[in-house]
């Protein structure tokens, strides 16, 4: 059964850079027609798509947060990981890690347990 | 970019059919999928490409979607179903690819 297993510092001090990782057990993250997904969600609030990164290790952001979103992947350690930069309380919420089933028709099969990350001084 | 739009709250009795919908401009053209969310809890698909079910899914969620507006529906709803459930397109046209509705939460009364 597919785990994706979710890391990282809960509290970011603001203007510095968020890390979170998520490591990928029982399947590859090269398989395919599978790409991986970053997601995030503020508090009381709905869901946010942050960005996807291919096995190629190409990767594509939301508009909104392109200017500060960095995605990577290991494929030795099956790990994908996602960067945030210059963050501010805004982006205070749980992130998700999440695969994407990539048909045409996108959607998303399985999903990390989630992070809370708060950004507070 | 492409909008979504969810009702932010449905309620139903138990045993009742729970019908939760999704508006957009000419959905009917794009699959649209439906995430489960309890407190504290990651979504979990439960319905894809409009109608079809992940194996595990109970055959009690169904989908459609016709003309501006998806709806996914709940037959004999139960207290476990209690949750939000986000719609969720593919839009390629777009710089923003994945569109997420707004989140609908559904009491059961």
């Amino acid at each position: 059964q597919l785990q994706l297993l979710q890391s990282g510092p809960g509290l970011v001090r603001p203007s510095e850079t968020l890390s979170l990782t998520c490591t990928v057990s029982g399947g590859s993250i090269s398989s395919s027609p599978y790409y991986w997904d970053w997601i995030r969600q503020p508090p009381g609030e709905g869901l946010e798509w942050i960005g996807t990164i291919y096995y190629t290790g190409n990767a594509y952001y939301n508009p909104s947060l392109k200017s500060r979103v960095t995605m990577s992947r290991d494929m030795s350690e099956s790990q994908i990981s996602l960067k945030l930069g210059s963050v501010t309380a805004a982006d205070t919420g749980v992130y998700f890690c999440a695969r994407r089933h990539a048909s045409a028709t996108d959607y998303f099969d399985f999903w990390g347990q989630g992070s809370l990350v708060t950004v507070s001084s | 970019s492409y909008v979504l739009t969810q009702p932010p709250s449905v309620s139903a009795a138990p045993g009742q059919t729970a019908r939760i919908t999704c508006g957009g401009h000419n959905l009917e053209f794009k699959s649209v999928h439906w995430y489960q969310q309890k407190p504290g809890q990651a979504p979990v698909l439960v319905v894809y490409d409009n109608t079809d079910r992940p194996s595990g899914i109970p055959e009690r969620f169904s989908g459609s979607n016709s003309g501006n507006t998806a709806t996914l529906t709940i037959s004999r709803v139960e207290a476990g179903d209690e949750a939000g459930y986000y719609c969720q397109v593919w839009d390629s046209t777009s710089d923003l690819h994945v569109v997420f509705g707004g989140g609908t939460k559904l009491t059961v009364l």
